[in-house]
Parts: C-alpha cells; structure tokens; sequence
C-alpha cells in the first residue's frame, strides 16, 4: 500500500461548482496536511496547511483532515476555469525538514466555462 | 520578494552527458531542498541542504549530487544523464524549522 494515495483524474466539472479533491494515507504519524496547485509547465504552488485535524477556510478553497480516517480534502467553491490545475497533496509527520514530505501524484481539474 | 528563481529553464542533452541545475531561494531561507516531477512517479525527493550541509537524502543514485553555498543558493548535478533522467526538477525552499515549502518553475530537462 502507498503512502499516500490520490485520484489521478482527470475530473472534469462545470464553472460554479463545488470540488472535492481527495487523499487518503496509510502512515498514522502523519500530522502536517498541505495542498498544492500545480499549473501546466509551472512550479507547484501552496495554497493550504494544516496541522492535525480540522478544518481550514481560505476564501473559496476549503481544507479538511480526518486523521480517525486517514483522508483529507480540498473543497473548491464557485470553482472557475481558473482553477484548472493540477492538485497535489503532500503530508508528514515531524515539522522542520523537507526530507519528510511525502506528496500524492496529483489529480488534473479541469473547470469547463 | 522574488520567489525561487530556477535556471536554466529548459536544457536537452544526450545520453551520457552530464547537467548542473541552478536555484536561488526566496531571500532570507536557509532550507532548499530538489524534487524530481515525471509523469508515472509523480514528485520525488532528491535532498535537502540547510546551511551548506546536506540535511537529507531520497533514494536516488549516486548519479545524482547537490550542493549548497554560503549565500544559500544551491546547485544540483547529474552525471551520466540517462534517458530516464528526462523529468521536471524543482528546487523548493523554506525559511528552515518550516515544512512548508515555496517551489520554483523547475528546470525541464529532456535526455535524447
């Protein structure tokens, strides 16, 4: 089983809908959630953190870790074409290096107009 | 504040060649780590300097080398490029003690 695991797409949705991205992981230690956005040919971009479980709200964009079930999400609300991107989990278990991060391989948006 | 500056963009080399990759991190950050992006592994963890030293290290060959100057800028190596080494190297930084971590636009490199 891999560590972390996240739907590959690609999800296609309609402008103005809600979108719910996806991870689920295997290792309990893990306690550091983020969410990056990857566009085509670009260099990935943070967009949320999150310490341990809970919710976290940015604007339209809408982080949750469920630690009992080992899953997080991103919700995207009023989502527009500019939210085409890739999505791109990654998570650890200790603060402080980068060698710990682990990331998912990503799952393609596409908002269609 | 300019962000992580990635040079050169875009390189084509042959087989057997070898590559130095450049990376200026956000100013002020000491971590810097270099990921490699392909399509069917997604991104994976080459290593870390903070400080000059190597902080830690994922499970590539010996193949592939880095380094860190006291300015904090990084370089990373590859020799004896090999036509699976065609990937998207990303070099990420952090101020240190953070994993949050701010990528770069990566250095596309193609090996024919």
């Amino acid at each position: 089983q891999k560590e972390v695991e996240q739907d590959p797409g690609p999800l296609s949705v309609p402008e103005g809908a809600i979108v719910s991205l996806n991870c689920t992981y295997s290792n309990s230690a893990f306690q550091y959630f983020m969410w990056y956005r990857q566009y085509s040919r670009k260099g990935p971009e943070l967009l949320m953190y999150t310490y341990s479980s809970g919710n976290k709200e940015d604007g339209r964009f809408t982080a949750q870790v469920d630690k009992s079930s080992k899953y997080i999400s991103l919700f995207i609300r009023d989502s527009q074409p500019s939210d085409s991107a890739t999505y791109l989990c990654a998570m650890s278990a200790e603060g402080g290096s980068q060698g710990n991060l682990i990331f998912g391989k990503g799952t393609k948006l596409s908002v269609k107009p | 504040k300019a962000g992580v500056t990635q040079t050169p963009r875009y390189l084509i080399k042959t087989r057997g060649q070898q590559v130095t990759l450049s990376c200026s991190p956000i100013s002020g950050h000491r971590s810097v780590s270099w990921y490699q992006q392909t399509p069917g592994q997604g991104l994976q963890f080459l290593f870390e300097y903070f400080s000059e030293t190597q902080r830690n290290k994922g499970n590539f060959p010996g193949r592939f080398s880095g380094r860190q100057f006291s300015n904090s800028r990084s370089e990373m190596n590859v020799s004896t490029l090999e036509l699976g080494d065609s990937a998207l190297y990303l070099c990420a930084s952090s101020p240190g003690g953070s994993n949050t971590i701010y990528f770069g636009e990566g250095s596309w490199l193609t090996v024919v």
